[in-house]
């Protein structure tokens, strides 16, 4: 079945890196744009970052803009979050997600037909 | 940035009874290529959120056919004809016309 596996979380300090990864599985991961969509603790959901199907456009919530990097490889069938110069405010629950247009447009814009479990990511000293 | 506003906040309902979430959008979200890029969400406490509907009323496969979308512009709604126990969550509707994609601030439905 479509699955989304996410992992990399955990405790870090403010300012250190960390890098999520997201596995998919069950369906054609290079034909689908990917997102990353946060949800801090008792917040609501906070679109992070989206990457094209083949991985040439990346585009950034400003929030986030010069300290998260999303990538993918196609053929691994894996999605990646690098996340560095951590701040507080990153502490979330990190969702990757599938965007559900097949070759869908730059951006992809469809929204998410798939999420994972999601990753916890907390940043404290 | 498109601001998505979502009324009520909090939803109480009796089992049974309509349900009905509001969601406003400060631009039209109809998109150069005709679609209007709208989607409502559902989150279940503990769970990861789960798409309910695309393009204002298209019902994801698996979604059941009292949960339905309307709307155009920059009003949409989501309702839901019988509220049953399951139902019990976070609703949020995203907008993707306009970059960066927005979600709504959730609306939590529970039972009266």
């Amino acid at each position: 079945q479509v699955q989304l596996v996410e992992s990399g979380g955990g405790v870090v300090q403010p300012g250190r890196s960390l890098r999520l990864s997201c596995a998919a599985s069950g369906f054609t991961f290079s034909s689908y744009g990917m997102h990353w969509v946060r949800q801090a603790p008792g917040k609501g959901l906070e679109w992070v970052a989206a990457i094209s199907y083949a991985g040439s456009d990346k585009y950034y919530a400003d929030s986030v803009k010069g300290r998260l990097t999303i990538s993918r490889d196609n053929s691994k069938n894996t999605l990646y979050l690098q996340m560095n110069s951590l701040r507080a405010e990153d502490t979330a629950v990190y969702y990757c997600a599938k965007d559900s247009a097949r070759y869908g447009g730059n951006p992809p814009r469809s929204g998410m037909d798939v999420w994972g479990q999601g990753t916890t990511v907390t940043v404290s000293s | 940035d498109v601001v998505m506003t979502q009324s009520p906040l909090s939803l109480p309902v009796t089992l049974g009874q309509p349900a009905s979430i509001s969601c406003r959008s400060t631009q039209s979200l109809v998109y150069s290529d005709g679609n209007t890029y709208l989607n409502w969400f559902q989150q279940r406490p503990g769970q990861s959120p789960r798409r309910l509907i695309y393009k204002v009323s298209n019902r994801d496969s698996g979604v059941p056919d009292r949960f339905s979308g309307s709307g155009s512009g920059t009003d949409f709604t989501l309702k839901i004809s019988r509220v049953e126990a399951e139902d019990v969550g976070v609703y949020y509707c995203m907008q993707g016309t306009h970059w960066p994609i927005t979600f709504g601030q959730g609306t939590r439905l529970e039972i009266k």
